[in-house]
């Protein structure tokens, strides 16, 4: 079945260095991959759409890449700070299926 | 333009039970989804409505129902309530032109299953 790995369940790290998060995904190849941020208690809100024609994208600090070869999406938050700190998801949004998060948390 | 909104916020009910959660998404939306969201499994996909007809599925026992209105207003359904359906379910909102769609998620309804 199609399947989207995020496998990292959390990460930590300091404030001013670049968080990678990681998607791997099996099964299948997606048109598009999305990226959600989930704060405590609240609904994902989307941050960042790659397609599978693009290798690379940014947004401000954030900056997503897709490897079609080795069926994955890195997801970078540069110069972090703790208001990053949050669960973040990837999502195959062709087929609605989302990832299990990584959850971040920058400290000082 | 207003956000996705669910109603209710909190439920809590017993074994047995059912339980209809209601979501309005963002005007002009057409597409809304559900999804069960707890801490082992992550997001899952229940279903998409779009234009009032269901038009994708996930893998969840035929419990689990929905239904969408001609104003694009959705409600979800569980019958026969069981403790692991106790989870944030979530809606989300979208034009519903496909893949690229961003989803607009509302703020969930937390359900407590005693």
């Amino acid at each position: 079945s199609q399947k989207i790995e995020q496998n990292s369940e959390a990460l930590n790290i300091q404030e001013g260095k670049t968080a990678t998060l990681t998607c791997n995904y099996t099964n299948y190849s997606p048109a598009y991959l999305q990226w959600y941020r989930q704060d405590p208690g609240r609904g994902p809100v989307f941050l960042l759409l790659i397609r599978e024609n693009e290798k690379e994208k940014r947004k401000e600090r954030l900056k997503v890449t897709f490897d079609t070869t080795l069926k994955q999406s890195l997801f970078h938050i540069t110069a972090s700070q703790p208001a990053d700190s949050a669960t973040y998801l990837c999502a195959h949004t062709d087929k609605l299926i989302f990832g299990t998060g990584t959850r971040l948390q920058v400290f000082p | 333009k207003a956000g996705v909104t669910q109603t209710p916020r909190y439920l809590i009910k017993t074994r047995g039970q059912q339980v209809t959660l209601s979501c309005s998404p963002i005007s002009g939306h057409r597409s809304v989804s559900w999804y069960q969201q707890t801490p082992g499994q992550g997001l899952q996909f229940l279903f998409e409505y779009f234009s009032e007809t269901q038009r994708n599925k996930g893998n969840f026992p035929g419990r689990f129902s929905g239904r969408q209105f001609s104003n694009s207003r959705s409600e979800m359904n569980v019958s026969t309530l069981e403790l692991g359906d106790s989870a944030l379910y979530l809606c989300a909102s979208s034009t519903g032109q496909g893949g690229s769609d961003t989803q607009y998620f509302g703020p969930g309804t937390r359900l407590t299953v005693l």
